[in-house]
Formats: structure tokens, C-alpha cells, sequence
């Protein structure tokens, strides 16, 4: 197994571009995850995912879209960057949404917005 | 105020040194998460709590849900062990679903 894997590893934007950072678990899990993390602060949670056509907003959820249309992918949509979202940005999953399971992360995508 | 605060921030240790991480968090929780990331890493899972104590090889984690307080022990402490040590508390979000709620982490270092 892959485990959970992410697109690109690096990215450098324009501000106003938008970009679609690529998530995908192989382990048939119904709970998917997208966070930021940025210097000096925990992990923030951005938009989550309960199963396939079900998501909903995190903590910070306001520049981003996502959508579930298959249980194995979770993209994360930039709308029109910003230098704000500079980040560093980890999908993850979990067998389901209960808060004993354990997670399993992405290696990360490093996004500058310039 | 974090609804999660991990001290300390910043540990630098002896190669043998016992260490400690400690974890408080201000709200009422399912289940304690414990994780690493190396540096310029991916982070992954060491432990899940929600009472008692846990131990996989030199590490030992233990919770006490009255005190909402968590540690984290490493024994035997070897340079391997430098990383950054993440708390995260599962805080009921709806329906039978919990969001992670995260610490800022602990930066360890451990010298040879």
C-alpha cells in the first residue's frame, strides 16, 4: 500500500492563480482530512471529509474548496492564492471519523505564494 | 488561549536522558493523540489515548482525563529520537465524528 500520497511535494504560485493540491489514500478509508501548517502554530484544520460526497468546513476553511467524488480522493482547491496561504499543507485519513482511529498523513505540500 | 498547550516548546537532551513532553488541554475529550514529525518530514502516528498508559519500545504515553493532562516519556533517549512531538486532542464535532484539535509541538533534540 501507498498509504496516503500528495501532489505536488513543492509549489510556488502568483498571487490570484489558483492550483489544486492532489490527495489520495489507497486504504479504503471513509475519513479524509486536509491541514496547514504554518510556523509557530498546531496543525489547522481546513475542510474534512466523512466519506464520498460528504464534506465539510474546518477551522480555516476561507480560500479553499474541496470536493469527494471517490473515496480514495481528496483534491484541495486554491480559489485565487494569496500570500496568506503560504503553507505547508498535509492531507490525511483515518478508517473512519470516530476519535480513537489512527491517522495517517501525507508527506506534505510546501506552497509559497508570492 | 490553545485548547491544547504542550511544554516545553524546546528540549535538548543528552543521548540516555529520560525525556518528558506534557501535554494540557482545556476542553472535554474522546481521545489523546500523540505524533512525530522529523524534520522537513512527514508526521506520523505514535499513539492514541483515552485513559491510563500506552508503551511501544521507548516510549511511554499516559493520560489522566480528570487532570486533562497527557506525557509523554521517551527512555533511553537516542539523537533517532530528534523531532518534533505533536499532541492532538479528538473534540466531538457531530453525528459520531471528532475534528483533531492540535498543540504547537515540542521541538527535540537529542545529542550525541
Amino acid at each position: 500500500n501507498a498509504g496516503v500520497t500528495q501532489t505536488p511535494k513543492f509549489q510556488v504560485l502568483k498571487t490570484g492563480q489558483s492550483m489544486t493540491l492532489q490527495c489520495a489514500q489507497d486504504m479504503n478509508h471513509e475519513y479524509m482530512s486536509w491541514y496547514r501548517q504554518d510556523p509557530g502554530m498546531g496543525l489547522r484544520l481546513i475542510h474534512y471529509s466523512v466519506g464520498a460526497g460528504i464534506t465539510d468546513q474546518g477551522e480555516v476553511p476561507n480560500g479553499y474548496n474541496v470536493s469527494r467524488s471517490t473515496t480514495e480522493d481528496f483534491p484541495l482547491r486554491l480559489l485565487s492564492a494569496a500570500p496568506s496561504q503560504t503553507s505547508v499543507y498535509f492531507c490525511a485519513s483515518s478508517s473512519n471519523g470516530r476519535s480513537y482511529n489512527e491517522q495517517f498523513f501525507g508527506p506534505g505540500t510546501r506552497l509559497t505564494v508570492l | 488561549k490553545n485548547e491544547v498547550e504542550q511544554s516545553p516548546q524546546n528540549l535538548t537532551a543528552q543521548e540516555g536522558e529520560f525525556i518528558t513532553i506534557n501535554c494540557s488541554y482545556s476542553v472535554g475529550i474522546s481521545a489523546l493523540h500523540w505524533l512525530q514529525q522529523h524534520p522537513g518530514g512527514g508526521i506520523v502516528s505514535l499513539f492514541m489515548l483515552s485513559s491510563g498508559k500506552k508503551k511501544h519500545g521507548r516510549l511511554i504515553a499516559t493520560i489522566n482525563i480528570q487532570e486533562k493532562h497527557s506525557s509523554l516519556h521517551i527512555t533511553a533517549s537516542h539523537p533517532r529520537d530528534s523531532a518534533v512531538y505533536i499532541c492532538a486532542v479528538a473534540v466531538y464535532s457531530g453525528g459520531s465524528n471528532y475534528k483533531l484539535t492540535f498543540g504547537k509541538g515540542t521541538l527535540l533534540t537529542v545529542n550525541p
